[in-house]
């Protein structure tokens, strides 16, 4: 059974950093893309950014360039999401998804539970 | 254009069918294959329709997409409560280079 467990969400002010991680079972993590999608509160979904299998395709949201970094650890099945600079509307409930990529295909087959981050003074 | 529109609310009484659609444009739906997300109160998205018409194990057949030139629908029949939920289509843009999020419908059983 493919399980995705995310943490480290929390409160950080205006300005700071946070690191997600995702920790991977039940698949073969590195053959496949990660990605991270965020839902602000009562809002709709957004992706955020996605991995390749060996971590040298990486992309992102415009909203997030040059702020966000994203990673990933095949050894420990782990995807990371380094955020700094944060601003308010970073605000959400971060997910971390398990892709199905291929030619004109790319979806996401299983989600994890999400990690809330807010941004607050 | 780099948008996918769906209708923010849509509704039908128990054992109907309702229709959700999505819009978009040559560098998103006319391209490349759309997906749909339901996502329950309170819980993660969950994978209802993959590549335009596919259901992934699990998913009822009473849900069923399709896809022409740059819209896109979902089609669930015999309504049920538990269908209850926000519904998102999605689909990889090309000049964004991302994937794209419509904004979501939410669906009310009368």
């Amino acid at each position: 059974e493919v399980q995705l467990v995310e943490s480290g969400g929390g409160l950080v002010q205006p300005g700071g950093s946070l690191r997600l991680s995702c920790s991977a079972s039940g698949f073969t993590f590195s053959s496949f893309w990660m990605s991270w999608v965020r839902q602000a509160p009562g809002k709709g979904l957004e992706w955020v950014a996605s991995i390749d299998q060996h971590g040298s395709h990486k992309k992102f949201v415009d909203s997030v360039k040059g702020r966000f970094t994203i990673s990933r650890d095949n050894t420990k099945n782990s995807l990371s999401l380094d955020m700094n600079s944060l601003r308010a509307e970073d605000t959400a409930i971060y997910y971390c998804a398990k892709n199905i990529q291929g030619g004109y295909i790319f979806y996401f087959d299983h989600w994890g539970q999400g990690t809330l981050v807010t941004v607050s003074s | 254009q780099s948008v996918l529109t769906q209708p923010p609310s849509a509704s039908g009484p128990p054992g109907q069918t309702v229709t959700i659609s999505c819009s978009g444009g040559s560098s998103n739906i006319g391209t490349n294959t759309v997906d749909w997300y339901q996502q329950l109160p309170g819980t993660a998205p969950k994978l209802l329709i993959c590549s335009n018409n596919q259901r992934p194990s699990g998913v009822p057949d009473r849900f069923s997409g399709s896809k022409s030139g740059t819209s896109a629908s979902l089609a669930i029949s015999g309504l049920q409560s538990d269908d209850e939920a926000d519904y998102y289509c999605a689909a990889w843009d090309d000049s964004l280079d991302g994937i794209l999020f419509g904004g979501g419908t939410k669906l009310t059983v009368l």
